[in-house]
């Protein structure tokens, strides 16, 4: 049981390119979301999904899409990369009434 | 009013002592609560969840006041390895399964 496994786990980017951050999680979780933190703004929603195939904005999604085609995987694709996407990436997954698991985080910088 | 609100500290106690930290909720209709701890560059990891009769696992004492709309989290007899931030969760009710995070109460349990 891997639990939510995140890659990569440091990525580089050049202002403007585009990048898929994978998220995929083993337990059968209904519920998956991608949060992104930054210093003094704490765990900010960007995208979540509530099953296959349906996804929903967060509080940021802007410059953000994902997509949900099977209940195990997540990805977050970042459109072209601006340097306010600087920060680390949290995925995480749960079934609806229990607290989340998350993986270990993408640490992104955009140059 | 934040919809999460916590004391950032640091809190700084010796090895051994009884810490408590609080946190207050703005949406009376919020269902379910929950601590997470994060250490520093890590995910986050559900410490508890806090039911509405107080809870207890081991070291650590989480209760809820719905009145007053906060929870509680007692830590004693405080270990080196306490050292971490402690992030409030609460649950939005109905349908929307929404996550509000709390930006978290800093513990630094010293020797």
């Amino acid at each position: 049981n891997a639990g939510v496994t995140q890659t990569p786990k440091f990525q580089v980017l050049k202002t403007g390119q585009s990048m898929t951050l994978q998220c995929a999680q083993d337990m059968n979780h209904e519920y998956m979301s991608w949060y992104r933190q930054d210093p003094g703004m704490g765990l900010r929603l960007i995208h979540y999904s509530v099953g296959a195939g349906i996804t929903d904005q967060g509080e940021v999604p802007n410059g953000y899409n994902v997509s949900r085609s099977t209940t195990e995987d997540f990805p977050l694709r970042l459109l072209s990369a601006a340097p306010s996407q600087t920060s680390v990436y949290f995925c995480a997954s749960g079934k609806t009434s229990y607290g989340y698991t998350f993986g270990s985080g993408t640490r992104l910088t955009v140059v | 009013r934040k919809e999460v609100e916590q004391d950032p500290g640091p809190f700084n106690v010796p090895e051994g002592a009884t810490v408590a930290f609080n946190c207050t909720y703005s949406n009376s209709a919020s269902q379910s609560f929950f601590w997470y701890r994060q250490d520093c560059r890590k995910e986050p990891k559900l410490l508890m969840s806090v039911y509405s009769s107080g809870n207890e696992d081991g070291r650590f004492t989480a209760q809820l006041n719905r009145a007053s709309q906060y929870i509680s989290l007692l830590i004693r007899d405080s270990k080196l390895s306490d050292s971490a931030t402690y992030l409030c969760v609460v649950r939005e009710g109905g349908n929307n399964r929404k996550l509000i995070w709390g930006l978290g109460t800093s513990l630094a349990v010293n020797p």
